[in-house]
């Protein structure tokens, strides 16, 4: 099996400040990575994935993360947050050849103020 | 293309009832998994359906189950509903099979149980 930790349950941050979202992971087998944003009373939305080759990936909205095999993290970052990247955030791992079943994490409310 | 559609969003049943949760997959589709998402749980796999079998199984009591239509729509039934399954239960549609990288979330359905 797979688990995920995310290392902070609320992050704050100042608007146009940098962010970044921690997120660990552990499994005996291959996966696939990433992350999804939930914003209230709303379904999962994809940021980004990581499944081969280079290990920094860039997603939607300015968003982008570092896949570090050695330290077995997949870390979220933003340059330049805005206040309506406030939500809740979610690292997420899937064995490669389990096609639907995600493990998560607890999740990490950013919290952007003005 | 239209996106992942649930049904109903909001629910409202008493205890010891049963429900049923609909999911509508993006066309072509073949694969739906569910998941509960709770405050103190998090985001929990409940099961995974691919060409109307079921695939992947989580670990949830028996009074959680489902099914898979031929139109790849699927259904989740609860019964005996206890307080405990107040939840937002969310849908996920992917491919299932050969490249299939990426999971697309329906809005979710939120089940609350008096």
């Amino acid at each position: 099996a797979q688990s995920v930790t995310q290392l902070d349950s609320q992050v704050p941050v100042f608007e146009e400040a940098p962010v970044e979202l921690r997120c660990n992971y552990s499994s005996s087998v291959s996966v696939y990575l990433f992350w999804y944003v939930q914003y209230p009373n709303q379904g999962l939305q994809l940021l980004l994935k990581y499944l081969s080759g280079s290990t920094l990936v860039k997603g939607i909205n300015g968003f982008e993360a570092e896949f570090n095999k050695s330290q077995t993290s997949f870390h979220l970052r933003k340059p330049s947050v805005h206040i309506s990247d406030t939500a809740e955030y979610f690292c997420a791992v899937r064995a490669i050849y389990n096609f639907n079943k995600f493990y998560f994490g607890s999740g990490t409310k950013l919290n952007v103020k003005p | 293309k239209a996106g992942v559609t649930q049904t109903p969003r909001y629910l409202i049943k008493t205890r010891g009832q049963q429900v049923t949760l609909s999911c509508s997959p993006i066309s072509g589709h073949r694969s739906v998994s569910w998941y509960q998402q709770t405050p103190g749980q998090g985001l929990q796999f409940l099961f995974e359906y691919f060409s109307e079998t079921q695939r992947n199984k989580g670990n949830f009591p028996g009074r959680f189950s489902g099914r898979q239509f031929s139109n790849s729509r699927s259904e989740m039934n609860v019964s005996t509903l206890e307080l405990g399954d107040s939840a937002l239960y969310l849908c996920a549609s992917s491919l299932g099979t050969g490249v299939d990288f990426e999971a697309f979330f329906g809005q979710g359905t939120r089940l609350t149980v008096v």
